[in-house]
């Protein structure tokens, strides 16, 4: 199975900022990747797909990368409403499509 | 629009069985893979299996496959996700999925990430 890793687990950072999570997968995997949203007590919500596309409805200060092994999610201008946990996933292969371990996002 | 909505809440003691429930509305339910996420308490999310209603292939994470069991009626739009004998374990929010689209071979399917999502359904397994 394919593992992610994604770093920091936790990120601190003030309004504003630009911020950058990292997803790095145990073996190269194809452009089928996502990034999701989950704010406490609520469902994900797709921010990326296809490593890079932008979900309708997305704020555009959401931007997605990477390729082969390492996948990027970079929030420029941070904003209060983005204080949440982030997950990366691929959906490529033989399932299973794992997800990261998460990014909590503190404002 | 297009919608999951989820069953509710369930308590049950270990060794019950149980299905729950996830309804589709807004898009033509045969055409689209639909799946499940568990998330137990404070803790990422897992991918656990999907289905095609159209012909009810069903692909399972290694996981879980044994342990659930994945289905669809198309005459009523709902995909299921169903225990025989449940754990203290089992205990998590379940989330019924869609994803944007797809394309799959006889081996793989790949999906351009899941843009709907249930309300979730809380499962609590205590004795």
């Amino acid at each position: 199975d394919i593992q992610l890793t994604q770093s920091p687990s936790f990120l601190s950072a003030s309004v504003g900022d630009r911020v950058t999570i990292t997803c790095r997968a145990s073996q190269g995997i194809s452009i089928y990747f996502a990034w999701y949203q989950q704010k406490q007590g609520k469902a994900p919500k797709l921010l990326i797909y296809a490593a890079s596309m932008l979900q309708s409805g997305v704020p555009s200060r959401f931007t997605g990368s990477g390729s082969g092994t390492e996948f990027t999610l970079t929030i420029s201008g941070l904003q209060p409403d983005d204080s949440a946990t982030y997950y990366c996933q691929h959906l490529s292969n033989y399932p299973p499509w794992t997800f990261g371990q998460g990014t909590t996002v503190e404002i | 629009e297009v919608q999951l909505v989820q069953s509710g809440a369930e308590v049950k003691k270990p060794g019950e069985s149980l299905k729950i429930s996830c309804q589709a509305s807004g898009y033509t339910f045969s055409n689209y893979w639909i799946g499940w996420v568990r998330q137990m308490p404070g803790k990422g999310l897992e991918w656990m299996g999907i289905i095609y209603p159209g012909d009810s292939d069903s692909r399972y994470s290694p996981s879980f496959e044994g342990r659930v069991t994945i289905s669809a009626d198309k005459s009523i739009t709902t995909a299921f996700l169903q225990w025989s004998s449940l754990k203290a374990s089992d205990t998590a929010m379940y989330y019924c999925v869609r994803p944007r689209d797809c394309s799959a071979t006889r081996l793989s399917v790949y999906c351009n990430g899941f843009d709907i999502w249930g309300q979730g359904t809380t499962v609590t397994v205590s004795s």
